[in-house]
């Protein structure tokens, strides 16, 4: 198993540009969820999925959009790039919302 | 908003010693679970503990949950230069699962 696979590793973008990061597992995970992490923040919840289908907003959300169209997928879009978006994006999965969560190997983010 | 608060942010030990980390968090929860991170990388998974359990065991660590202080700690014992990396403790309740800030461990060789 592949496990979960995050593309690309690093990116740049200016101001304005539009992108999707990519995320997919191999686990037959039901949730799946994207997380940012900043310097001295921890990670915080962008959005988040219980299933093919239902997607949710959580702490973050703002700048970003998902969708949940297969089970294997969960892609995120930037829809207009902003500097404050410069983060390091990782998305993770897992069978159910309690258990242990499997983490990508993340997305470097700038934002020009 | 983040529930769960690491402490210390950061730690510095020598190689064989043991490292102990505490995190607190504010409301009831499902189960709380301990994470680790190498610099550059995305997280792995250590240990899950539930509610209704007061200690867990995973090789080197240990993982005590007492939910009458809303607290819990992650032991590694007799620390080796490869656990170097930041620490997590993420709390499930009601809400998905929230992610403290943090604890910086450092193991001297």
């Amino acid at each position: 198993n592949a496990g979960v696979t995050q593309t690309p590793k690093f990116q740049v973008l200016k101001t304005g540009q539009s992108m999707t990061l990519q995320c997919a597992q191999d686990m037959n995970h039901e949730y799946m969820s994207w997380y940012r992490q900043d310097p001295g923040m921890g990670l915080r919840l962008i959005h988040y999925s219980v299933g093919a289908g239902i997607t949710d907003q959580g702490e973050v959300p703002n700048g970003y959009n998902v969708s949940r169209s297969t089970t294997e997928d969960f892609p995120l879009r930037l829809l207009s790039a902003a500097p404050s978006q410069t983060s390091v994006y990782f998305c993770a999965s897992s069978y159910g919302e309690r258990g242990p969560q499997y983490f990508g190997p993340g997305t470097r983010l700038t934002v020009l | 908003s983040q529930q769960g608060e690491e402490d210390p942010q950061a730690l510095s030990i020598q190689e064989g010693e043991n490292a102990t980390m505490n995190c607190s968090y504010k409301t009831s929860i499902n189960n709380l679970q301990w994470y680790r991170q190498n610099s550059g990388r995305g997280l792995v998974h250590l240990i899950l503990i539930r509610s209704n359990e007061r200690e867990k065991h995973s090789g080197r660590l240990r993982v005590t949950l007492d939910t009458s202080k809303k607290s819990s700690s992650l032991l590694i014992t007799a620390s080796r230069a490869a656990d170097t990396a930041s620490y997590f403790c993420a709390t499930k309740g009601n809400t998905p699962l929230v992610f403290g800030k943090g604890t910086r461990l450092s193991v001297i060789a």
